[in-house]
């Protein structure tokens, strides 16, 4: 049962675009959502993280949009670049674990065109 | 700062042998993980450490053992490798609220 759904599988814009990834939850007592950059043949690395008691958060180019009631949330890369090309995978994590069980969504494949 | 450590990078198996994938953390992170990758399938946890002696199965972990005896090393053992363990393999680790760092992988094939 796969509890975070994510969604596209693949998308593509061109640069300066802004690709909008989204990711719905089923258990609520997920209290820690990150977002996981991918590079080919690398390890995920952290991109931007929130926690359920903020709506909106934003570091540099990426914002992290969340919405508790509807148990979805959303990332968004403003003014893409070739070199954000990667796979994206939204996460959640049950509280008090540090992020040492995340729940992972499917992974999306963002495709940034000079 | 090496971070987390992963060996081998790739293994190719047959079938029925056995093997560890070796994962080590120069952070001193209570926390450490296994994840395999598949496909359109994200990650998932196989299995998970809160510190040394302490071990708790994820999502997947029927094939899978592991055993925590240092707070830096968290190997997971294969006993009988199978093709549906063709995957790639990361190990994770975090303190205390704070962010996962994860590992380069193993890429393992099972024939």
């Amino acid at each position: 049962q796969q509890q975070v759904k994510q969604s596209p599988q693949s998308l593509i814009v061109q640069k300066g675009g802004i690709p909008i990834i989204n990711c719905a939850y089923e258990n609520t007592a997920f209290d820690y959502f990150p977002w996981y950059q991918q590079f080919p043949g690398k390890g995920p690395a952290l991109l931007i993280a929130i926690r359920p008691d903020v709506s909106e958060k934003k570091e540099g180019r990426f914002t992290i949009s969340f919405n508790k009631s509807a148990k979805q949330f959303s990332l968004h890369i403003m003014d893409s670049q070739p070199g954000d090309s990667a796979t994206y995978f939204c996460a959640a994590n049950p509280p008090q674990t540090s992020g040492s069980r995340l729940t992972f969504g499917e992974g999306t494949q963002l495709t940034v065109n000079p | 700062n090496a971070g987390v450590t992963q060996t081998p990078k790739f293994q190719v198996l047959k079938t029925g042998q056995s093997m560890t994938l070796q994962c080590a953390q120069d952070m001193n992170h209570e926390y450490m993980s296994w994840y395999r990758q598949d496909p359109g399938m994200g990650l998932r946890l196989i299995h998970y450490s809160v510190g040394a002696g302490i071990t708790d199965q994820g999502e997947v972990p029927n094939g899978y053992n592991v055993s925590r005896s240092t707070t830096e090393d968290f190997p997971l053992r294969l006993l009988s490798a199978a093709p549906s363990q063709t995957s790639v393999y990361f190990c994770a680790s975090s303190h205390r609220a704070t962010e996962a760092f994860f590992g380069q992988g193993t890429r393992l094939t099972v024939v």
